[in-house]
């Protein structure tokens, strides 16, 4: 199975900040990479595919890039609303596998 | 509007089966794939396994085989996932959620069931 590790496994951010969230995967993935957010008890959000487009009705302060083995996703101008846990999660082999989780806070 | 609506908690005793439901809509059910994925509180998103809405095609992840059996009923624009010989380890949050087309993510979420595995 392809190993997807995050990192940080957790930050804080203040109003306006820019952060990144890493993900290295255990073999090349070819930009198969999906980022979600996802808020206390609810079920993830799909914020971006094929590691840099930009799902429909996510703001354009959620940005990805990367290639190969190495993928990130940047939120510029941190908001309250942004709050929560991001995951990334590959999608070149079965079985489809995830990472650990970010957790972001607000400051 | 896609929609992906989920049955309700489940509390069952260890050893037995549940089964659980993803009615769809707002979108040609047999069109797209639909999986299934667990999440333990607190803890990572495991994929379980997939299941063609058109003809019922499956493809599993190997940890999940002989526990989850996935089917569909196309008439009703449902899905089902089957959970079988449940132990503590089963208790944990189940999501449905639709396979972007010919994307690799997941595009839309059933708002999840949780289920409890006690005597």
């Amino acid at each position: 199975d392809i190993q997807m590790t995050q990192s940080p496994h957790s930050l804080s951010a203040s109003l306006g900040e820019t952060v990144s969230i890493e993900c290295l995967a255990s073999e090349g993935i070819s930009n198969y990479l999906a980022w979600y957010q996802q808020k206390p008890g609810k079920s993830p959000q799909l914020l971006i595919y094929y590691a840099s487009s930009l799902q429909d009705g996510v703001p354009s302060r959620f940005s990805g890039s990367g290639s190969g083995t190495q993928y990130s996703l940047k939120i510029s101008n941190m908001q309250p609303e942004d709050e929560g846990v991001y995951y990334c999660q590959q999608g070149y082999k079965y079985p489809r596998t995830f990472g650990g989780g970010t957790k972001l806070e607000l400051k | 509007e896609v929609q992906l609506q989920q049955s309700g908690a489940e509390l069952v005793k260890p050893g037995a089966s549940v089964k659980l439901s993803c009615k769809t809509s707002g979108y040609t059910f047999s069109n797209y794939y639909m999986s299934w994925l667990k999440q333990m509180p607190g803890q990572n998103i495991e994929w379980i396994g997939n299941i063609y809405g058109g003809n019922g095609g499956t493809g599993y992840n190997q940890k999940f085989k002989g526990k989850a059996t996935l089917t569909v009923d196309k008439s009703s624009s449902t899905a089902y996932m089957d959970l079988s010989s449940l132990t503590s380890e089963d208790s944990a949050v189940y999501f449905c959620a639709r396979v972007d087309y010919g994307g690799p993510g997941f595009d839309y979420w059933g708002q999840g069931v949780m289920v409890t595995v006690s005597s």
